[in-house]
């Protein structure tokens, strides 16, 4: 069965701080996977991982996709109250394009 | 308009009442895709479009129907509204293509917030 599994469930942070957000996968055929920030509302695509040690960068986000251990982490450094959000990964589960959703991790920055 | 578009916005509806949200994107999109979110459990997909004139059922389709006339819109009825489907719903898109050449990405629309009494 396809699983999608995010740690933390929540943490919270102060400003500055450094936050290692980490998605563990099992997935039949592995595609991609996907990391969204969803704030009151909408999830937002930030990131879209296919090749193993490859890091992808956005300011001060980073994610990297490792294949052999099955999971990915997601990095936001010298946090900001605006990066408090709960953030999500996701995998595609089959050749359809649907995706598998993890259940999020929490993420609060306090000032 | 820009992306993907959800109405209502909010709705609150009486049990056994018929419910259709609508979701419109003017992205040219050929799939689309309606999730339900709930506290603890996430966002899990109730319906799928790859294409105009073709839709599936996701993890969690009971009580729920939609259909696909066209490549922009993709409606979403409740057929007889009971509590358990207050949620807040979700409409995406994605670049999906079976053929190849493809993008897993999907790109939500601002949600509708259904409470059903």
């Amino acid at each position: 069965e396809d699983k999608v599994v995010q740690s933390p469930l929540s943490l919270v942070v102060h400003e500055g701080d450094t936050v290692t957000l980490n998605c563990s996968y099992e997935v039949t055929n592995f595609r991609s996977l996907l990391w969204y920030k969803q704030e009151k509302k909408a999830p937002t695509f930030l990131f879209m991982l296919t090749s193993s040690g490859i890091e992808k960068k956005s300011g001060r986000l980073s994610s990297i996709l490792d294949k052999k251990e099955l999971f990915s982490i997601l990095n936001i450094t010298a946090t900001q109250t605006g990066d408090s959000a709960v953030y999500l990964c996701a995998i595609p589960t089959d050749s359809w394009g649907k995706l598998q959703f993890g259940a999020g991790t929490q993420v609060v920055v306090t000032p | 308009i820009a992306g993907i578009t959800q109405a209502p916005t909010s709705q609150i509806l009486a049990a056994g009442r018929r419910m259709t949200l609508r979701c419109t994107q003017d992205m040219r999109h050929n799939a689309m895709y309606w999730y339900r979110q709930d506290l603890g459990l996430g966002l899990r997909l109730i319906h799928y479009s790859n294409t105009a004139g073709t839709t599936g059922k996701g993890e969690v389709p009971d009580g729920y129907s939609v259909s696909r006339a066209n490549t922009d819109d993709f409606p979403l009825t409740l057929a007889s509204a009971v509590p358990s489907e207050t949620s807040v719903y979700f409409c995406a898109s994605s670049d999906f293509r079976l053929a190849g050449g493809f993008s897993d990405t999907q790109y939500f629309g601002p949600g509708t917030r259904l409470t059903v009494l």
